[in-house]
């Protein structure tokens, strides 16, 4: 079965650069969420999407902003990068509609900020 | 104070043994309830889902649910090495626009022959 693609797999950064993450839903799964995990860890959600709205946001830094796009694809575009910002971060669908279904996640996106 | 508790273990038993796993939690909004189990470096995997009190047994997993205490387990019979992981205990409620996880700190377990 598909399951959701995250790109990068793994990315290198350096401080105050930008960075971009890309995650691809499960088909016909029309709500996505990002979450971040920091080293030893639980991951810790920052925003979600359904039907290309934000439909609820979590403790996410001013300097990141996400998007759904008209095929359900997310991007995390991640801006004045920190060493504090150095996680992995996860993608998760679900759906279809907003019915309280379980969050398909991701293989994530390994971040390095050096 | 974390919402969801979670004892980090490690946790260590030998092949064949049943393995508790417990968190406990403090918002009554909380009414669905997961397990993840996470390898190395990957992403969780889903393991079980519940929806308010009761028990649900799928192969060798059991997940239980007590509401009224504010306490869920995760049981697994017949363990095997390939159980070795991290398993994550994550919760949901009705916020109104979509279903933002809130996880356990996650149980590391090692299953040894």
């Amino acid at each position: 079965a598909a399951g959701v693609i995250q790109s990068p797999r793994h990315l290198i950064k350096e401080k105050r650069e930008t960075a971009t993450l890309k995650c691809y839903p499960i088909p016909r799964h029309d709500t996505v969420y990002w979450y971040q995990q920091g080293p030893g860890q639980d991951p810790q959600f920052l925003i979600s999407f359904y039907e290309k709205m934000q439909s609820d946001k979590g403790s996410i830094p001013d300097r990141f902003s996400a998007q759904q796009f008209s095929d359900y694809h997310s991007e995390l575009n991640m801006s004045s990068l920190e060493l504090g910002d150095s996680a992995l971060y996860f993608c998760a669908s679900s759906g279809p509609g907003l019915a309280l279904e379980t969050q398909y996640f991701g293989p994530g996106t390994r971040l390095l900020v050096l | 104070q974390k919402e969801v508790e979670q004892d980090p273990g490690p946790l260590s038993v030998p092949e064949g043994a049943i393995v508790s796993l417990n968190c406990t939690y403090s918002n009554s909004a909380f009414q669905y309830f997961m397990w993840y189990r996470q390898y190395s470096r990957k992403g969780p995997e889903l393991l079980m889902y519940t929806y308010s009190s009761g028990n649900k047994e799928d192969g060798r997993f059991t997940a239980q649910v007590d509401k009224s205490s504010k306490y869920i387990s995760l049981f697994i019979r017949d363990s095997q090495p390939s159980d070795s992981a991290t398993y994550l205990c994550a919760m949901s409620g009705l916020t109104g626009g979509g279903n933002k996880l809130t996880f356990g700190t996650g149980t590391q377990l090692k299953v040894e022959l």
